[in-house]
């Protein structure tokens, strides 16, 4: 089946510093990904949109220039997270779908694990 | 603000016995699909039910979906430890292809062997 490979698990990170997560299709191709924020027991919130080979589309109240997006590639979207603060400690979840099924649901990566010191 | 709201929060019950969750939303809809996450995971999709369908099937999961009270349930019958796990339902306003979904608040089953 489809898998979308979310790396790195988790990250511990000083306050002001910047971290980047990555989220591969492994198996198919993905000209759209998606990037959640998930509180402790909390639902998951859309951040964004990422379109590959163009800017990525930000959820009201999501700042870009803090969590800026880069679909380089069919296969790549990467999440980094600039100057953070204990604030942005949070799971941090991408999905993607297969471009080429147009009838296919989301699959999601296991999650990236933020804690920012 | 979140479309969905699921209820209960939290179930516990023991395993064989059936558990059923509920979810409302607020606006139009597409589709509605409902997912499953273990602890500390991403989401697997478990199954998708369009407007136009009232009841859906899948294994030992039974969806329903009335768009008249916009609410939907997900039965899962003959639960077994492994079911033990949050379940999200989520709505998607514009269909497959350009979907954008939103994410109910989550019931935390718990299933006791």
């Amino acid at each position: 089946g489809a898998v979308v490979s979310q790396h790195p698990s988790w990250v511990i990170c000083k306050s002001g510093t910047s971290v980047k997560i990555e989220c591969r299709s492994l198996d198919f191709q993905a000209t759209t990904m998606f990037w959640y924020r998930q509180f402790p027991k909390q639902s998951l919130m859309l951040m964004a949109t990422s379109n590959e080979g163009s800017k990525a589309t930000y959820e009201q109240g999501v700042e870009k220039d803090k969590f800026l997006i880069n679909h380089a590639s069919l296969t790549l979207s990467t999440l980094t997270v600039t100057s953070a603060h204990p604030e942005d400690s949070s799971f941090y979840i991408c999905s993607a779908r297969d471009s080429g099924q147009g009838r296919s649901p989301l699959h999601f990566g296991n999650g990236t694990r933020l804690t920012v010191t | 603000s979140q479309q969905g709201e699921e209820d209960p929060q939290a179930l516990s019950i023991q395993e064989g016995e059936n558990a059923t969750m509920n979810c409302s939303y607020k606006t139009s809809i597409n589709n509605l699909q409902w997912y499953r996450q273990n602890s500390g995971r991403g989401l697997v999709h478990l199954i998708l039910i369009r407007s136009n369908e009232r009841e859906k099937h899948s294994g030992r999961l039974r969806v329903t979906l009335d768009t008249s009270k916009k609410s939907s349930s997900l039965l899962i019958t003959a639960s077994r430890a492994a079911d033990t796990a949050s379940y999200f339902c989520a709505t998607d306003s514009r269909g497959f292809g350009n979907e954008k979904l939103t994410f109910g608040t989550g019931t935390r089953l718990t299933i006791i062997p």
